[in-house]
């Protein structure tokens, strides 16, 4: 199961919206309503922050979004701030079944 | 509120086996599941398979197939993650995330800290 492809990094300023992509195939992001996105600071544990594709757990902000075309879904963080500085991941479940994660992206606040 | 504490940091010579804890608290045990998943350095995440905490059913990515054994003992509340042949690649940080179903299926709801394993003659 070869990893889904994100983008290797994004960077916005302060205040600004940032959009980062995940690309699969028919077999896991296109095959169901099961992505999610994780965020990792550096030297943490990820953390979820959207599930089923659009959703967002209790307590995470509403300027997380998340959404899904076809084979490719995004996650569109809006308003930027600092502490959104860290990695993006997109997961997925499968056909297989099993579950892919995405090559992961840095985002970065300048 | 749900705490994952994994065990600690492991060095492991080339072809040993490495077994990983997992304890969680906060939530019933057995309505959860329970992923394993590593990171090796500078790497992306890697789902390497799953246990149902009530009936103990398993499900190993195929690239671990052959190497990775999970288990559970309900009566601790506690996961298990065996992993034999270890080489170099190995070298990662193995995290476990437990889904609670609070968000429907398929999600990592929590994690762990991660236990790091080092393969090193």
């Amino acid at each position: 199961q070869s990893a889904l492809t994100q983008p290797a990094s994004v960077s916005g300023s302060p205040g600004q919206s940032i959009t980062i992509s995940c690309s699969g195939t028919s077999a896991d992001v296109g095959a169901y309503r099961r992505v999610s996105w994780y965020q990792q600071h550096l030297g943490k544990a990820p953390k979820l922050i959207i599930y089923n594709v659009s959703d967002r757990p209790s307590g995470i902000s509403s300027r997380f979004s998340g959404s899904k075309s076809g084979n490719t879904a995004s996650l569109t963080i809006s308003g930027l701030q600092p502490e959104d500085e860290a990695d993006y991941y997109c997961s997925s479940y499968t056909t297989r079944p099993t579950y892919v994660f995405g090559s992961g992206t840095k985002v970065t606040v300048l | 509120q749900v705490q994952v504490v994994q065990s600690g940091a492991e060095v492991k010579k080339p072809g040993a086996a490495v077994k990983v804890s997992c304890k969680t608290s906060g939530y019933a045990f057995t309505n959860c599941a329970f992923h394993w998943v590593r990171q090796a350095p500078g790497q992306s995440l890697e789902y390497m398979g799953w246990i149902i905490g009530g009936n103990g059913n398993t499900n190993y990515s195929p690239r671990f197939q052959d190497r990775v054994t999970i288990t559970r003992d309900t009566s601790a509340s506690t996961v298990y993650m065996d992993l034999s042949s270890l080489g170099s690649e190995d070298t990662a940080v193995y995290y476990c995330a437990v889904e609670t179903y609070i968000n429907g299926c398929c999600n990592f709801d929590y994690w762990g800290q991660g236990t790091l394993v080092t393969v090193s003659s």
